[in-house]
């Protein structure tokens, strides 16, 4: 199975940071990487596809990069309503497998 | 507008199995794998497997074969997941949801999920 590393497990930012969140792939996955909000008490939501496409009806202030095995999301000025928890997902090769989250909060 | 409602909350003893439904609508049905999830409290989310419900093709990931069937019902655009066996570990919120496009043979980002079945396993 294709492990992803996410980093780190948990974060807090203030209001207008610049936040950067990263997994790494066990194995080449080219750019198979998709990356997920979940709120709550609430199902995730796909914010960027093929790592760096923003999924319709994102705000643009969310995006992905990557660069060989390592992929990385980044809020470009954080909203107080991005308190969530971020998950990384891979699906180059079966099973489908997620990074373990990142929870954000704000300071 | 696409939704997935997926049936209410359950209540099972150690052993016995439960069934969840998937019920699509504002798209064609048959056109997008459908995939699930579980999310156990407070952990992250766990891939179970996809039904592509063109055909009833399914695959299971190996922590779940032999205990999951899925299937589905084009008739009522509805996906099912059961699991059998239920430990307590199987405590756990299960999500359905579609995959993003229809041509990636179930490869994909999700676009669409359920609300989610809680199902909480009792001894």
């Amino acid at each position: 199975d294709i492990q992803m590393t996410q980093s780190p497990s948990s974060l807090s930012a203030s209001v207008g940071d610049r936040v950067t969140i990263t997994c790494l792939a066990s194995q080449d996955i080219t750019n198979y990487l998709n990356w997920y909000q979940q709120k709550t008490g609430k199902a995730p939501r796909l914010l960027i596809y093929d790592a760096s496409n923003l999924e319709t009806g994102v705000p643009s202030r969310f995006s992905g990069s990557t660069s060989g095995t390592n992929f990385t999301f980044v809020i470009s000025s954080l909203q107080p309503e991005d308190v969530a928890t971020y998950y990384c997902q891979q699906y180059d090769n079966l099973p489908i497998t997620f990074g373990q989250g990142t929870r954000l909060e704000i300071k | 507008q696409v939704q997935l409602v997926q049936s209410g909350t359950e209540v099972k003893q150690r052993g016995a199995s439960v069934k969840v439904s998937c019920k699509a609508s504002g798209y064609t049905f048959t056109g997008f794998y459908m995939h699930w999830m579980r999310q156990a409290p407070g952990r992250g989310l766990e891939w179970v497997g996809w039904i592509n419900p063109h055909n009833g093709d399914t695959k299971v990931t190996h922590n779940f074969e032999g205990r999951v069937t899925m299937t589905r019902d084009t008739s009522t655009s509805t996906a099912y997941m059961e699991l059998r066996r239920l430990k307590s570990t199987d405590t756990a919120i299960f999500y359905c949801a579609r995959a993003r496009t229809g041509d990636r043979l179930g490869h994909d980002a999700f676009d669409f999920w359920g609300q989610g079945t809680a199902v909480t396993v009792s001894s």
